[in-house]
């Protein structure tokens, strides 16, 4: 089946600094990624929708210069949490939607990424 | 505004016991609906995708079923094992425009079975 990566699993960092969170599909194409977040014992909210090739879009409340979303290519889209502080920990997840020659309306999730800023 | 509820929130069975999960949704207008399970600190799975003009899905022990009419969705899960304890969450996605493929979320079901 489709495989979504995620890197790093696990990152914890100072308030201030900056973090990249990688989301690689590994045997598939995928035109779209989707970012969520998931706060303790909630579920997911979408943060943004990242196209190949063009600017991310993003959900109402979601602030697009605090969360940098780049989709260089195909197989890879990065999420860069900027000047992080303590209320953005929070485990973030991506998804990808398959491009084509399979159920293209099933989206594969990555194993998220569990961020902690101190 | 699309909204998914799951209930119950939690649920806490015997090894070997039928349960059913329930999930609802607001806006009728959806693409499919999907099954997830996600163990703790971990993505999510998908478990069962029913499209809109479906009734129901099966696979192994599983078998979910949409009511896309009065909004609702059950995933039944039979001769239940402790190795089927983990966060259970429904999601829905639009039927199309802007927000196609933004997949609507329920808060989840956390299923425990005990031996």
């Amino acid at each position: 089946g489709a495989v979504v990566s995620q890197h790093p699993s696990r990152v914890i960092c100072k308030s201030g600094t900056s973090v990249k969170i990688e989301c690689r599909s590994l045997d598939f194409q995928a035109t779209t990624m989707f970012w969520y977040r998931q706060f303790p014992k909630k579920s997911l909210m979408l943060m943004a929708t990242s196209n190949e090739g063009s600017k991310a879009t993003y959900e109402q409340g979601v602030e697009k210069d605090k969360f940098l979303i780049n989709h260089a290519s195909l197989t890879l889209s990065t999420l860069t949490v900027t000047s992080a502080h303590p209320e953005d920990s929070s485990f973030y997840i991506c998804s990808a939607r398959l491009l084509a020659g399979g159920p293209t309306d099933t989206q594969y999730f990555g194993p998220g990424t569990r961020l902690t800023v101190l | 505004k699309q909204e998914v509820t799951q209930i119950p929130a939690a649920l806490s069975v015997p090894e070997g016991e039928n349960l059913v999960l329930n999930c609802s949704f607001t806006d009728s207008a959806i693409y499919n609906l999907q099954w997830f399970r996600q163990d703790p600190g971990k993505g999510l799975t998908s478990l069962l995708l029913i499209q809109s003009s479906q009734r129901e899905q099966t696979s192994g022990r599983l078998n979910a079923s949409l009511d896309k009419s009065s909004g609702r969705s059950t995933l039944y899960i039979a001769a239940s094992q402790p190795g089927d304890s983990a966060t259970y969450l429904c999601a829905v996605a639009p039927r199309s425009g802007t927000s196609y493929g933004k997949l609507t979320f329920g808060q989840g079901t956390i299923l425990t079975v005990h031996p």
